[in-house]
């Protein structure tokens, strides 16, 4: 799978859009970005995949570059709940099987 | 909705004992998973399960650790012999079987987590 490079740290305050960058130079063309975030010590949560075209769910919305080699995640109105680490995993397509490769992550801190 | 299920929620237990992490994955999933992160790290990947054997495992995975499906809900992390550096949060995940090929994958979805602490 491909290596995702991601900031450490990012503060947004309360109620403003929360945008979450993430690179992926070395994605291949048929491999899923995938977004998890884990709060505290909670399970890992998902939230949104995407393999070219941009994405909204109920959560977030997921914008993939064009060239696919990087991409945003966007939470729209960012709550103090949203704190949390947000990881970005690049997975093969098809590999059901696959484990997932989770990095460091981005601290979001939503800010009151 | 759906979840998946750990139990139990905190397991302490002496070095050398035997220790059984149970799972109970969405109903509809075929593929189960057991990930580990110990504290202040980051979460890390033991080994993924389907029909009935293990699909995938990581140099973490030894001889120490086995995975077993005994009935059709549960999906459980036996650690034979516990050692200190075994202390970590164990989570359990599942994902259904959308078939192989371009185009297909499958999500995974995260348990709560069982906290083992090794004294």
């Amino acid at each position: 799978d491909a290596k995702t490079t991601q900031p450490p740290s990012m503060d947004c305050a309360e109620g403003r859009a929360a945008n979450l960058p993430c690179n992926h130079s070395t994605i291949s063309g048929n491999e899923y970005v995938y977004w998890y975030r884990q709060i505290h010590s909670q399970g890992p949560q998902y939230i949104i995949h995407g393999l070219k075209n941009n994405e909204t769910n109920e959560m977030a919305s997921l914008i993939i570059t064009e060239d696919r080699k990087s991409s945003t995640l966007i939470l729209p109105h960012a709550t103090l709940r949203d704190t949390a680490v947000y990881y970005c995993i690049a997975l093969y397509s098809g590999g059901g099987a696959d484990g997932l490769t989770f990095g460091k992550g981005t601290h979001l801190i939503i800010q009151p | 909705e759906p979840e998946v299920t750990q139990t139990p929620s905190h397991q302490v237990t002496q070095m050398g004992q035997e220790v059984i992490l149970r799972c109970v994955p969405i109903s509809n999933h075929l593929y189960f998973y057991w990930y580990r992160q110990i504290l202040g790290q980051k979460v890390e990947f033991l080994v993924s399960f389907y029909n009935n054997e293990i699909s995938e495992k990581s140099e973490i995975f030894d001889d120490q650790f086995s995975v077993e499906r005994p009935d059709g809900s549960n999906f459980t992390l036996k650690i034979r012999s516990t050692k200190l550096e075994d202390s970590a949060m164990y989570f359990c995940a599942s994902s259904e079987d959308r078939g192989s090929g371009w185009g297909s994958t499958d999500t995974q979805y995260f348990g709560p987590g069982t906290r083992l602490t090794v004294l």
